[in-house]
């Protein structure tokens, strides 16, 4: 069965730092992988996807993501993090086929001032 | 557009009681999945409904069902509910061609 791995329960960064969020998946062929980012409270926001081709791909709020295939490895990135970035990050998957997503445990993102 | 719309936001049930819960997906989309997220099980597909018929079922017990109606909204009812059925409960809309779901902001039943 496929899974995904989040290994970073707890990141903390300061405001204007780099982050890097990461996700393994487990799977035979690729699936599609997504980045989701749940404020307090709220739903799920779609940051970014992955279904094949390049495989830098961007999204919403200066987000992007690497697939890299060999590392089986999906983590999410951004330059510089603002404060209003803190939440909860979601990394998931599905295979082609059928719409059952499969979510990581996520990361709780807190960002120092 | 307007996004996933999910009713009612917060609910307070009793044990044994029956809930239902409502999602009006994006205009357009089709299929709609619930999930359940708990702290201690992250988050968990319960089903996915497309044109009137589940087409994917999660792990859980037969005391969860849904129903998808012909203008796609959704519903998903909890019978005898138990204290551990307390959670975010999420609605998810697809449109038919793609491969992204589009979530809304949950439904927060409590179970006392």
């Amino acid at each position: 069965a496929q899974s995904v791995t989040q290994p970073d329960i707890h990141i903390t960064v300061s405001e204007g730092a780099s982050l890097e969020l990461r996700c393994n998946y487990s799977y035979g062929a690729t699936p599609y992988l997504f980045w989701y980012v749940q404020s307090p409270g709220q739903g799920l926001q779609l940051l970014l996807k992955y279904f094949s081709g390049d495989t830098l791909v961007q999204g919403i709020k200066g987000f992007e993501a690497e697939f890299k295939r060999s590392q089986s490895s999906f983590n999410l990135r951004k330059p510089s993090v603002h404060w209003s970035d803190a939440a909860e990050y979601f990394c998931a998957s599905f295979t082609g086929g059928g719409n059952k997503l499969t979510f990581g445990t996520g990361t709780q993102l807190k960002v120092e001032l | 557009k307007a996004g996933v719309t999910q009713t009612p936001r917060y609910l307070i049930k009793t044990r044994g009681q029956q809930v239902t819960l409502s999602c009006s997906p994006i205009s357009g989309h089709r299929s709609v999945s619930w999930y359940q997220q708990t702290p201690g099980q992250g988050l968990q597909f319960l089903f996915e409904y497309f044109s009137e018929t589940q087409r994917n079922k999660g792990n859980f017990p037969g005391r969860f069902s849904g129903r998808q109606f012909s203008n796609s909204r959704s519903e998903m009812n909890v019978s005898t509910l138990e204290l551990g059925d307390s959670a975010l409960y999420l609605c998810a809309s697809k449109s038919g061609g793609a491969n992204e779901q589009y979530f809304g902001p949950g439904t927060r039943l409590t179970v006392t």
